[in-house]
């Protein structure tokens, strides 16, 4: 089983749709949580960070769920801007840092 | 203002070459990583560097080899390059709460 698994994806939407990623990781000693967003041959760069009392950040809204192991990120009202990869990210206290294999959003016109 | 860059851009190579990235950052961070992300796009930590200290190694060959003078800059040599090592290399730093902040990446092809 991989340390950090995403919805495999693709997912198309149109525009104005809302859609939802999950992400579930295994090991239970994890400390911090993000998503970061990745352009098409660009670097990855952080979406948001994710805590226990959930948070949002305009139209996104990132939740994590330490007894069940799993963290989402919610996209309302999406723009034909979100189109990307979104990762999911995992570290333990001891520094690792695990990046989820991505899931890809196309919104369409 | 570049927070993280990294030379060169692109790098094109013999396999069996000996090759270095070179990565640096103005944030003011103690900690530095190198990523591989292969033509899946799997984005994978090879190494984490903790002022100048090497805190994680995840598994890479031994060929690679990353180096810190200093705690802005950590640099990666790749010795006898081969096939399977074209991909893109991204260094990154990261802040207290975690948070990474990536350069534009290096895109490694081995012919």
């Amino acid at each position: 089983r991989k340390e950090v698994e995403q919805d495999p994806g693709p997912f198309n939407v149109p525009e104005g749709a809302t859609v939802a990623f999950n992400c579930t990781y295994s090991n239970s000693a994890s400390q911090s949580f993000f998503w970061y967003r990745q352009d098409c041959r660009k670097e990855p760069k952080l979406l948001m960070s994710v805590y226990s009392s959930g948070n949002e950040d305009g139209r996104f809204t990132a939740q994590l769920n330490r007894a069940s192991q799993y963290i989402s990120l919610l996209i309302r009202d999406s723009k034909l801007s979100d189109s990307a990869t979104y990762l999911c990210v995992v570290n333990t206290n001891a520094g690792k840092s695990t990046f989820g294999d991505g899931t890809t959003l196309t919104v369409k016109p | 203002d570049t927070a993280v860059s990294q030379t060169p851009k692109y790098l094109v190579t013999q396999m069996g070459n000996d090759k270095s990235i070179k990565c640096e950052q103005n944030l003011g961070h103690d900690t530095m990583y190198w990523y591989k992300q292969d033509s899946k796009k799997f984005l994978k930590i090879m190494f984490s560097y903790n002022n100048k200290e090497l805190i994680i190694n995840e598994t890479v060959p031994n060929r690679f080899s990353p180096k810190s003078p200093d705690k802005a800059h950590l640099n990666l040599h790749i010795n006898s390059l081969e096939l399977g090592d074209s991909a893109v290399y991204f260094c990154a730093s990261g802040d207290f709460t975690d948070t990474q902040y990536f350069g534009p990446g290096t895109r490694l092809t081995v012919l």
